[in-house]
Parts: structure tokens; sequence; C-alpha cells
């Protein structure tokens, strides 16, 4: 089943400990990218990759780091986090960037305390 | 830098209702989408709007773009309880970045 996968589903950490959200996507997309969710602000893109080795900053990208070493996988590092990082995460993938529709993965409930 | 306003924010209507939502942006663009949220859920792609005058249709739901307006529409006819949800439009702008509504919360009654 094509699909874009995330872990973990939830997370609760602390300040400053520093946490990864996995991504994976299995329908050899170029392109992935992530996304934060937060009420009446809508979706807003914090970084972006077009290939591997490829990444490019999106609309919010302070306090997030990407790597893409491999296709299928796009992880979201938050080294240092802060509350204001609370949010809910989406990944997504496609076939030419913002070129074609997104396919998302089921999304990453973070809470910093 | 490419901005898209999505009205109205929350819209509330009756079983068997029309209702039109609007989301303008404010650069050129050719190509726009509309998702479609259910409470806590991922996103679900409904339309893909290539070129101007583009016009798709899913079962209740109608969706327009016209690029010289900087303007889509997503139509909803005779709506249903089934329909509601949280829709959000999203414009391709430059270096293939996504900019996205801040969503409309369609919420039918009977």
């Amino acid at each position: 089943e094509a699909q874009v996968t995330q872990n973990p589903r939830y997370l609760i950490t602390v300040t400053g400990k520093k946490l990864t959200v996995t991504c994976s996507q299995n329908m050899n997309h170029e392109y992935m990218s992530w996304y934060r969710q937060d009420p009446g602000l809508g979706l807003r893109q914090i970084y972006y990759s077009m290939n591997v080795e490829v990444t490019d900053k999106g609309d919010v990208p302070e306090g997030y780091k990407v790597s893409r070493k491999e296709k299928r996988n796009f992880p979201l590092i938050l080294e240092s986090p802060s509350p204001n990082q609370t949010s809910l995460y989406f990944c997504a993938s496609s076939i030419r960037g913002s070129r074609s529709e997104q396919y998302f993965g089921p999304g990453t409930r973070l809470t910093v305390t | 830098e490419l901005k898209v306003e999505q009205n109205p924010l929350f819209l509330s209507m009756q079983e068997g209702k029309n209702y039109t939502i609007y989301c303008n942006y404010s650069t050129t663009s050719d190509r726009l989408y509309w998702y479609r949220q259910d409470p806590g859920k991922s996103l679900e792609s409904l339309f893909v709007l290539l070129s101007n005058g583009a016009v798709k249709q899913e079962g209740r739901l109608m969706a327009s773009l016209d690029t010289k307006a900087r303007l889509s529409t997503l139509h909803i006819t005779a709506a249903v309880h089934d329909l509601s949800a949280t829709y959000f439009c999203a414009v391709a702008g430059t270096a293939s970045k996504l900019t996205f509504g801040t969503g409309t919360r369609l919420q039918v009654t009977l």
C-alpha cells in the first residue's frame, strides 16, 4: 500500500531534550516536506527536500533541522525543543514538489513542556 | 511572499443547503489544491486544479480556478452531514513551496 508513515504519532517531552520525528514514504517520490499545523494558522511549511541531499527552508524553519540521506526517509530533528514548538506535525511527499498533489502522513502530535 | 486567504473560517450550514468557500491568493500561480481534514486525521486530497478555468467535481463538491482573479472556489451542493470537516486550499508558489490557507471548518447540521 502506498503510504507515508511517521513515528512517533504522539510525543510529550521536556524543553531542551533533543528529539527526532521520522518520516518514510514507499512511493519513490523525490519531493518530501514537513509542515506544522496550529489552530487558526493552517499548515505552514518547515522544510522541504527536492531530492537526496537537497533540502531547503520553508516558511518556519527556525528551531528545526532535516536531513535527506535516502530517498524514502526525511527525518525532522528538534535539537533543543521549546514550548512554542508544541504542534501537530505532518510529513508529506509528492512526485514533483508543489507541481503535484501531496500525500500526507498521519501526523505527529508533539507537546513540549 | 505568497499569501493565501480562505473565507469563511467557520461555516455552519443546514443539510440540503448550498454554499461556497473562497480561496484568494496574492501572487501568480497556475496550480491549486483542495484538501479535506477530518478531526484528528490527516489531510486527504480532493482536487488538483491545473489551469485557468479548471473545474472539477466530485459528488456534492465542485472546485474551480480563476488564475486571473487569483481565486478558487469550493462549492457545496445540498450539504450532508458527512461533509463536515475542515477544508484547506493550497497554492503552489516558487521554488517548490506550497502555501496553505488557514482552513474553513464546515459543520453541517440537521
